[in-house]
């Protein structure tokens, strides 16, 4: 258990509808970062933030956003949904936001769109 | 974009022998590290390399950066049934203090010989 939590754990879903994939960071972690996992690009790094400031952008598309809480939890919010968006969705948490820090993931949240 | 060129795609192992991965980019990066992903799980870190020319063990593991900081390579000794998953490298560029974007390998996918 990497002490990240994500919810929901499955998420089923049509097309051109609007979803929120919730993340908690480990206790301590300042830094929040979305990845999605799909069969044919891998792995791809969204968005991290860092303190409730947006720190990089990734592959992010215009349709996707994010934010981070004071609390620091943060929300993907996936809108205009199309079948290609089905993947994990993955959060990952570090201390900071400066170098060497090693990320932390959670377990994943599993996004279909039928 | 920057890309990891990560090999083998999967591989067969049988209990007790030593595996082998690695991986390759055309970009030089200033971090190496190297996850492990069971299924509907996400990604645990299993080492992180910082220096060029670095070599750093984690029990069975073994993982060195590469000189020309382009590369990595992963070799596991003595195999057990456990070490089956999917294996990714990641490379990350840090900017003047900031971390970087991860940018992750396609995976080798480690199976049990039939």
């Amino acid at each position: 258990d990497s002490g990240v939590t994500q919810t929901p754990k499955h998420l089923i879903t049509a097309t051109g509808q609007r979803v929120t994939l919730r993340c908690s960071p480990r206790s301590g972690d300042l830094s929040v970062y979305w990845y999605q996992q799909s069969l044919d690009q891998g792995l791809q790094f969204l968005i991290h933030y860092y303190n409730g400031e947006e720190r990089a952008k990734g592959n992010i598309l215009e349709r996707f956003s994010a934010q981070q809480f004071p609390d620091l939890h943060s929300e993907l919010n996936l809108s205009s949904l199309e079948l290609g968006d089905s993947a994990l969705y993955f959060c990952a948490s570090s201390v900071g936001g400066a170098i060497y820090n090693e990320q932390f993931f959670g377990p994943g949240t599993r996004l279909t769109v039928l | 974009g920057q890309q990891l060129n990560q090999s083998p795609q999967s591989m067969f192992i049988q209990e007790g022998e030593d595996v082998s991965m690695n991986c390759t980019s055309s970009s030089i990066f200033n971090t190496w590290l190297w996850y492990k992903q069971d299924p509907g799980e996400g990604p645990v870190l299993l080492i992180a390399l910082y220096k060029a020319g670095e070599l750093t063990s984690n029990g069975r593991l073994t993982a060195q950066f590469g000189i020309t900081r382009k590369d990595s390579f992963l070799n596991i000794s003595a195999s057990i049934p456990s070490d089956v998953g999917i294996y990714f490298c990641a490379g990350q560029l840090n900017y003047g203090g900031s971390q970087g974007n991860l940018i992750f390998g396609k995976g080798t996918k480690l199976s049990v010989k039939p």
